[in-house]
Parts: structure tokens; C-alpha cells; sequence
């Protein structure tokens, strides 16, 4: 079964600042990798799919890359609504299995 | 806009079943580009998928818990069901509904409900 490891574990910056986030799997996954944001009291929202694709309404500010195991999720100028819990997600195709990251915490510094 | 709303006990005690329900509204349920999936979060912790319906019936669930699954649809009603049997505190999670684009590579979700919480305890 492929992991999903997330770093940091916590991220503090200050808004306008860039903030990278890192999500790394023990096996290579193409490119079958999304990210969430979740804030508190509310459902994770769909940001980035197949590693590079903005889900429908998400800001520029917002991107995706990698391909493998190492991939990147980079907000280039943190607004105050950023400040949450992102998570990545995989899918393995056989047995079906989606499998999340543990999520990384950006908050204010 | 598509919406999905989870309904169920807030309550349950261990070795029993617990059922929740979710239902869409905003978009037909018999999309033919999407399965509909549940997925829970205990407190303060990661996210784990439960299981996919689709409208047709075609079921996929997490190995880890299959043998104590069972997700259902019904189209007239426009709501897909989770049963989950011999509950623990373990079980005990914010569950979510959510929409599930199976067919994109990455199979990402979407579209989710607010969430519901289930406490197991005597």
C-alpha cells in the first residue's frame, strides 16, 4: 500500500508571503494526486487534481506540480482565507483505494 | 448548485449499526461521470475513504472495511446510504458524503456535504 507523507507538519507564514507544501508517496504515482483545503468546522474543498489541474473556481494563487513521488503545492502570496489544513489524496486503481495524506496546518505566524 | 446533506444518529452504541444517509439535490444523482462516496474523519485527524456507489448499484469500498460496509442508492429519492455494522469507538468520526469524479485519473471528490457526526459510546 502506497503512504502519503506531508511536510511540513505545520507551516506558519504571514499573508503575502509564498508558501510551498510538500507531499511525498513510498512508491511512484504518476501523476494520480490531488489536494484539499479544510478549515476548521468545514468540509475539505477540492483544489488541485491530476497534480496540476485547478478544480473549477479555484484562485491562481493556487497551483500544483510534481509527478512520481515528489509532489508541490504552492500558494504564491497567502491570503488571510488560506490560513487552514491541506491535505493530498492518491488513488490507486486496483484494488480501488483512495488514500489521503496527513495533512499539512499553515497558519499565521 | 449541487448540494449533498447528511442525515443519521449522532449517538450509537458499540456492536450496533450505524446508518447514514445523504441526500443530492441541485444535480441528478444518475450522473453518468460520477459515483457518489463516503468518506469520515475522526476528530482532529485525517481523512479515510469508506466506499463508492454508483447510480447504477456498482459498489467499491476500503479493504480495511469491507467486511462491516454496505453503501446503497436510490435513485427515486436522490440519496445513497452507509451502513456500517459492529461499531467501536474507533468508528467514532465527522462522516462525509461527497461527490466522486471516478472517472479522472485521480478520482478526486468534488462536491461535499457539511458532515455528520457519529459517536460510539455506551
Amino acid at each position: 500500500e502506497i503512504v502519503l507523507t506531508q511536510s511540513p507538519a505545520t507551516l506558519s507564514s504571514s499573508p503575502g508571503e509564498r508558501a510551498t507544501l510538500s507531499c511525498r508517496a513510498s512508491q511512484s504515482v504518476s501523476t494520480f494526486l490531488a489536494w484539499y483545503q479544510q478549515k476548521p468546522g468545514q468540509a475539505p474543498r477540492l483544489l488541485i487534481y491530476d497534480a496540476s489541474t485547478r478544480a473549477t473556481g479555484i484562485p491562481a494563487r493556487f497551483s500544483g506540480s510534481g509527478s512520481g513521488t515528489d509532489f508541490t503545492l504552492t500558494i504564491s502570496s497567502l491570503e488571510p482565507e488560506d490560513f487552514a489544513v491541506y491535505f493530498c489524496q492518491y488513488r490507486c486503481n486496483w484494488p480501488p483505494l483512495f488514500t489521503f495524506g496527513p495533512g499539512t496546518t499553515v497558519d499565521i505566524k | 448548485q449541487l448540494q449533498l446533506q447528511e442525515s443519521g444518529p449522532g449517538l450509537v452504541r458499540p456492536s450496533e449499526t450505524v446508518s447514514l444517509t445523504c441526500t443530492v439535490s441541485g444535480a441528478s444523482i444518475k450522473s453518468y461521470n460520477y459515483y457518489w462516496a463516503w468518506i469520515r474523519q475522526p476528530p482532529g485527524k485525517g481523512l479515510e475513504w469508506i466506499g463508492t456507489v454508483y447510480f447504477g448499484g456498482t459498489t467499491n469500498y476500503n479493504l480495511s472495511l469491507r467486511s462491516r460496509v454496505t453503501i446503497s442508492v436510490n435513485t427515486s429519492t436522490s440519496q445513497f446510504s452507509l451502513r456500517l455494522s459492529s461499531v467501536t469507538a474507533a468508528d467514532t468520526a465527522i462522516y462525509y458524503c461527497a461527490r466522486h469524479a471516478w472517472l479522472i485519473t485521480t478520482g478526486p471528490f468534488d462536491y461535499w456535504g457539511h458532515g455528520a457526526l457519529v459517536t460510539v459510546s455506551s
